[in-house]
C-alpha cells in the first residue's frame, strides 16, 4: 500500500508555541525513526521505536523534545516551547527488521518547520 | 556524532560523465546505505551493500564497499539532469542499536 506520510507538511509557528508532528509508517514496520535536518545539512538522528521495545531517545536534543508511538502504528514527536533554532524539515522512516539486522528505511515527505 | 563522512561536498559535473562520491566510517558495520534526496524532502533508497560484499550494481549505480579501509564508494554512470540531488550514506552499525547514521551527504549537480 501507501509510502510513509507525515503531517503536517508544512508549520509555521510562533516562538514559545507547542507542536505536535504526526507520521504514518507504512503499514507492518516495525521499526519508527525521527531525523531533523537543518538547511543544507545531513540528517540527524532523533529517536527510534522498535516494536514494543523502549526508545531509543539518544537524539533527542533537549527536554522539549518527545515522542511517542501507539503500538506499531502511528508516531508523534512534539516540540515544547519552540525556538527559532528547531526551523528544520523533520523527516520520518519506517523500516523492517529481522534476525538482527536493519534494513532499508522508507522516507516520508517531511514537515518543514518553521518558528518565527 | 555522525558516522559517515562524504566527499567530495559538492560536484558538479555534465551530463554524460560518471559521478563518484565517496563515505568513509568509523565503527564496525552491517551493511551500508546509499540514499537520494530531492529538493529537501524525503529520501529515496538507492542500494544496500553488506559488510560481506565488496561491490553490487543497480542500473547505473555501482557500488564498492572496502570494509578494510572503512570506505564506500558510489558511481553513477552516464549521469543524466534528473540525478542532480543530494546522495547520502548511512551505515548500521555492528553494535546493531538498529538505527542507520547517515552522512553529511555530497550534493551533484549534473548540467545538461
Amino acid at each position: 500500500g501507501a509510502g510513509v506520510s507525515q503531517s503536517p507538511s508544512n508549520k509555521v509557528t510562533e516562538k514559545g508555541k507547542d507542536v505536535e508532528l504526526r507520521c504514518d509508517p507504512i503499514s507492518g514496520h516495525t521499526a519508527l525513526y525521527w531525523y531533523r535536518q537543518r538547511l543544507g545539512q545531513g540528517l540527524e538522528f532523533l529517536i527510534y521505536f522498535q516494536g514494543n521495545s523502549a526508545p531509543d531517545k539518544s537524539g533527542l536534543p533537549s527536554d522539549r523534545f518527545s515522542a511517542e508511538r501507539t503500538g506499531e502504528s502511528v508516531s508523534t514527536l512534539t516540540i515544547q516551547r519552540t525556538q527559532q533554532e528547531d526551523s528544520a524539515v523533520y523527516l520520518c522512516a519506517s523500516s523492517s527488521r529481522g534476525s538482527g539486522r536493519t534494513y532499508e528505511q522508507y522516507f516520508g515527505p517531511g514537515t518543514r518547520l518553521t518558528v518565527t | 556524532s555522525q558516522q559517515g563522512e562524504e566527499d567530495p561536498q559538492a560536484l558538479s559535473i555534465q551530463e554524460g560523465e560518471n559521478a563518484t562520491m565517496n563515505c568513509s566510517y568509523k565503527t564496525s558495520i552491517n551493511n551500508l546505505q546509499w540514499y537520494r534526496q530531492n529538493s529537501g524532502r524525503g529520501l529515496v533508497h538507492l542500494i544496500l551493500i553488506r559488510s560481506n560484499e565488496r561491490e553490487k550494481h543497480s542500473g547505473r549505480l555501482r557500488v564498492t564497499l572496502d570494509t578494510s579501509k572503512k570506505s564506500s564508494s558510489l558511481l553513477i554512470t552516464a549521469s543524466r539532469a534528473a540525478d542532480t540531488a543530494s546522495y547520502f550514506c548511512a551505515t548500521d552499525r555492528a553494535s546493531n542499536t538498529g538505527k542507520l547514521i547517515f552522512g553529511q551527504g555530497t550534493t551533484l549537480q549534473v548540467k545538461p
